[in-house]
C-alpha cells in the first residue's frame, strides 16, 4: 500500500465550481500535512499546511481527520488559474523528517 | 532572491553515458534533497543531505546513482551508466532544517531523457 494515496483525476470542472480532493495516508505516526501545487512542467510549490482544526486561505480550505488518516482540500469558486496538479504531502519522522508525496490529483478548470 | 538553481534544464543522452545533474540550494538553507518524478511513481526522494552530510540515501535506486555535496552551495547527482528507465524529471529542493513550516523549495528540475 502506498504511504500517501490520491485519486489521480483529472477532475474537470467549470469556472466557479466547488471541487474537493481527498487523500489518505498509511502511517498513523505522521506529524504534519501539506498541500503542494504543481503546474504543468513546473516544480511543486507549497500551497498550504493542514492543521488539525482545519484551516482556510481565501478560496482554499484544508481539513485533517487523524482518526481516519484522511486529508482534504476544498477549492471554492474555481478559477482557470487553479488548473494544476495538487499533491498531498505527509511529514514523517523516520529518523529524520521526511516529506512523502502523493502522486497528485489533476484539476482542469474550463471556461 | 534566487531560488534553487538546477542545471542543465534538459538533458538527452544515450544509454550507457554518464549524466551529471547540478544543484545550487538557496543561500542559508542547510538541507538539500534530490527527488525523481515520473508519471507512474510520482515524486520519490532519492537522497537527503543535512549540513552537506548524506543522511539518508535509501531512495537511491542502485549503485549507478551517486550524489555529492562538497560544500553548502553545490550538489551533484550522477548516473553512470545511464539507462532508458532513468528517464524522468529530477528535482533538487532545499530548506532550513528545523524551520517550523517544513517547507521545501524546489528548483525548476532537470528533464532527463535516456535513449
Amino acid at each position: 500500500r502506498k504511504e500517501v494515496e490520491q485519486d489521480p483525476g483529472p477532475f474537470n470542472v467549470p469556472e466557479g465550481a466547488t471541487v474537493a480532493f481527498n487523500c489518505t495516508y498509511s502511517n498513523s505516526a505522521s506529524q504534519s500535512f501539506f498541500w503542494y501545487r504543481q503546474d504543468c512542467r513546473k516544480e511543486p510549490k507549497l500551497l498550504m499546511s493542514v492543521y488539525s482544526s482545519g484551516n482556510e486561505d481565501g478560496r482554499f480550505t484544508a481539513q485533517l481527520n487523524r482518526a481516519s488518516q484522511y486529508i482534504s482540500l476544498l477549492i471554492r469558486d474555481s478559477k482557470l488559474s487553479d488548473s494544476a496538479t495538487y499533491l498531498c504531502v505527509v511529514l514523517m519522522n523516520t529518523g529524520f523528517q521526511k516529506l512523502v508525496f502523493g502522486t497528485g490529483t489533476r484539476l482542469l478548470v474550463s471556461p | 532572491d534566487a531560488g534553487v538553481i538546477q542545471s542543465p534544464r534538459h538533458e538527452v543522452t544515450e544509454m550507457g553515458q554518464e549524466v551529471t545533474l547540478r544543484c545550487k540550494p538557496i543561500s542559508g538553507h542547510n538541507s538539500l534533497f534530490w527527488y525523481r518524478q515520473t508519471m507512474m511513481r510520482g515524486l520519490e526522494l532519492l537522497i537527503y543531505f543535512n549540513n552537506n552530510v548524506p543522511i539518508d540515501d535509501s531512495g537511491m535506486p542502485e549503485d549507478r546513482f551517486s550524489a555529492k555535496m562538497p560544500n553548502a552551495s553545490f550538489s551533484t547527482l550522477k548516473i553512470q551508466p545511464s539507462e532508458p528507465r532513468d528517464s524522468a524529471v529530477y528535482f533538487c529542493a532545499s530548506r532550513i532544517a528545523g524551520a517550523p513550516s517544513n517547507e521545501q523549495f524546489f528548483g525548476p528540475g532537470t528533464r532527463l531523457t535516456v535513449l
